[in-house]
């Protein structure tokens, strides 16, 4: 049983352009999260998805980062027009039904030069 | 606004003895509290956890304590191993959704 699979697992971009992340949910999963390490800190929520529906993007900023989660295909963490700011880890987590059993995965390094 | 924290960053043990991390929190409405190892350059495993209607909850070596009246709760791992050299965040829940709040997190090294 294949755990959370996130890709690329690093990801190096230059400034002003779109960074993808991709995360495949362990099977039997369909509630999925993602969180961002910034250096020194601990992780923040940013979004959580089930199949085609965003139910809480609360901490996600408001501008250039988007997600989806469609029906078919992994999940997708979308930074548009990136800037330095944007470098750090992130990670995705999916859990089943119960919410609070969360599993995470590797993680994307982003480096945005 | 940090909802958790974790006020050490660092925390060296001897082999053997007992590691002890502590994590504070601000909303008395979480309910439910986790504890993450992580590696370099891995994602967060999940160590233990525990609901706000216990006291403690033993796994092993690992033994999470929560007092509810101070908004506290600590991480003991008895003995400590060298595997045990890691980062340990402290998480909590308050609402259906399993958005977790994470403090930032304490680097344990266990020498031999």
């Amino acid at each position: 049983n294949a755990g959370v699979m996130q890709n690329p697992r690093h990801l190096v971009r230059r400034r002003g352009q779109e960074a993808r992340l991709r995360c495949s949910p362990m099977k039997g999963h369909s509630h999925v999260y993602w969180y961002r390490q910034l250096p020194e800190e601990g992780l923040k929520f940013m979004v959580y998805l089930q199949k085609e529906n965003i139910i809480d993007e609360s901490g996600m900023p408001k501008e250039r980062f988007s997600a989806e989660f469609p029906k078919e295909g992994p999940s997708i963490l979308r930074i548009q027009q990136v800037v330095r700011g944007d470098s750090a880890a992130y990670f995705c987590a999916s859990s089943g039904e119960r919410t609070d059993e969360q599993y995470f995965g590797p993680g994307t390094r982003l480096t945005v030069t | 606004d940090q909802q958790v924290k974790q006020n050490s960053p660092s925390l060296s043990v001897q082999e053997g003895r007992i590691s002890i991390l502590n994590c504070d929190y601000t909303n008395s409405m979480f309910d439910y509290f986790l504890w993450y190892k992580k590696y370099p350059a891995e994602g967060p495993t999940f160590l233990i956890s525990i609901s706000s209607i216990k006291d403690k909850n033993e796994d092993g070596r690992f033994t999470v304590f929560l007092n509810k009246s101070a908004k506290h709760l600590s991480l003991h791992i008895v003995p400590s191993q060298p595997g045990d050299s890691a980062v340990y965040f402290c998480a909590a829940i308050f609402d259906s959704w399993g958005k977790l709040q994470f403090g930032a997190g304490t680097q344990v090294v266990v020498t031999p």
